[in-house]
């Protein structure tokens, strides 16, 4: 089952935050975040384990509540780089593991 | 290190052909994943394998059939293949089956059905 994303598209000017979100109905292993800009591959931002614990990377940074199965990506300061569609990734640990994206959201960082 | 490749880029196809979207990756990666793309759908499992010889059904997986015969090459068959078909294919690859680590991705074969 696809987890959630909030919300699904976001305009900023250069220099604002942002937050996405991800939520699932089932209980989680990790959830990851990746970006992908118009015609390439997603690539790897980072990933979450339960717990709890918040990561960074640059001015992008997220976190993870393990009792609510919810992820916040949060991107500070945003740079034109940044534009792209961010994916969530949830992994539903049973044995072997298979990573369940979102719809994604689409962000614009405008000058 | 070429990471995961993907072969073609693109192709058009005619209703009821058959073709094989090729998958490689020089990671030595355990876990391998086929991925569609569409509009607004986000990126949906078709099939994925944990190691040579071992596959299994993703989210989506009528209508594609895969095989894993060495660790490098994850191939995915259509077919007889259908306008509904028509996507854009990412393989990816990880390090690990029990989770936890980044996947890598192809770069993708935009797929065509007329």
């Amino acid at each position: 089952q696809q987890p959630v994303q909030s919300p699904q598209a976001v305009i900023l000017r250069e220099g604002e935050d942002a937050v996405i979100n991800c939520s699932s109905s089932k209980a989680l292993y990790s959830v990851h975040w990746y970006r992908q800009k118009h015609g390439e591959a997603p690539v790897f931002l980072m990933i979450l384990l339960k717990g709890g614990e918040q990561k960074g990377h640059d001015k992008i940074s997220a976190s993870f509540n393990e009792k609510k199965q919810q992820s916040s990506l949060y991107l500070t300061a945003s740079q034109l780089s940044y534009s792209g569609t961010y994916f969530c990734g949830t992994e539903i640990y049973s044995g072997y593991s298979t990573l369940t994206f979102g719809k994604g959201t689409m962000l614009l960082v405008s000058p | 290190n070429a990471g995961v490749t993907q072969t073609p880029k693109f192709q058009v196809l005619k209703t009821g052909q058959s073709m094989t979207l090729q998958c490689a990756q020089d990671m030595n990666h355990e876990y391998m994943s086929w991925y569609r793309q569409d509009p607004g759908m986000g990126l949906r499992l078709i099939h994925y394998s944990v190691g040579a010889g071992i596959t299994d059904q993703g989210e989506v997986p009528n209508g594609y059939n895969v095989s894993r015969s060495t660790t490098e090459d994850f191939p995915l068959r259509l077919l007889s293949a259908a306008p509904s078909q028509t996507s854009v294919y990412f393989c990816a690859s990880s390090y690990s089956i029990r989770g936890n680590t980044e996947a890598f991705f192809g770069q993708g074969t935009r797929l065509t059905v007329v």
